[in-house]
């Protein structure tokens, strides 16, 4: 089955500093990648989408300057916090679409938890 | 605009009773329906998906489930509890295929009682 990677798994920081996560699909070319947010006991929140060499789209209320997405190739997406605050501590899910196989569906990745202290 | 709603944040069952969990939905358009599971500090594995096809979708594990439309719904159930079904799980509306962006419910805490 399809594969994606979330590195790294779990990062604490300072609060001010910035962190990067990457989304990486393994065997297959993900058109589209898709970061979500969930807080503890919570759904996952779509905070933007992005497609491959293009300009990420963000969801109502996402602040664009403060979460930075990069789709560079069709195997990889970055996401980064910049000037993290306690607030920003939280688990980030990415999720790639495109075709695995015979199957076009969306394959999430293990997911990235933040702590900013 | 699309959106879920799930029934029930938490479901309690003993093993080997029937498993239950309800999602509605709302969509403008025909719909796509998939049913997630996460385990704790896990990202979400597909259970099984509604893309138009067969009503009665079966997935992993010995879930299926019914969509129907007239009823807006895509309840998702097992015949028999196993302790590892133990999880969180996610009903997710979209309006096409894998490029489309995902809207979630709320999630079901489902517990399996020994």
């Amino acid at each position: 089955g399809a594969v994606v990677s979330q590195h790294p798994s779990w990062v604490i920081c300072k609060s001010g500093t910035s962190v990067k996560i990457e989304c990486r699909s393994l065997d297959f070319q993900a058109t589209t990648m898709f970061w979500y947010r969930q807080f503890p006991k919570q759904s996952l929140m779509l905070m933007a989408t992005s497609n491959e060499g293009s300009k990420a789209t963000y969801e109502q209320g996402v602040e664009k300057d403060k979460f930075l997405i990069n789709h560079a190739s069709l195997t990889l997406s970055t996401l980064t916090v910049t000037s993290a605050h306690p607030e920003d501590s939280s688990f980030y899910i990415c999720s790639a679409g495109g075709r695995a196989g015979a199957s076009y569906e969306q394959y999430f990745g293990p997911g990235t938890r933040l702590t900013v202290t | 605009a699309q959106s879920v709603t799930q029934l029930g944040s938490h479901v309690s069952v003993s093993e080997g009773a029937l498993v239950l969990l309800r999602c509605n939905y709302s969509s403008s358009v025909p719909p796509y329906l998939f049913w997630y599971v996460q385990y704790p500090n896990q990202g979400l594995q597909l259970l099984l998906k509604y893309t138009s096809a067969a009503t009665l979708v079966k997935g992993i594990n010995g879930f299926e489930a019914e969509f129907k439309k007239s009823e807006t719904s895509f309840h998702l159930t097992k015949p028999s509890a196993h302790m590892s079904d133990a999880a969180e799980y996610f009903c997710a509306v979209s309006r096409g295929g894998s490029n489309y962006k995902l809207t979630f419910g709320k999630g079901t805490l489902l517990t399996v009682n020994p």
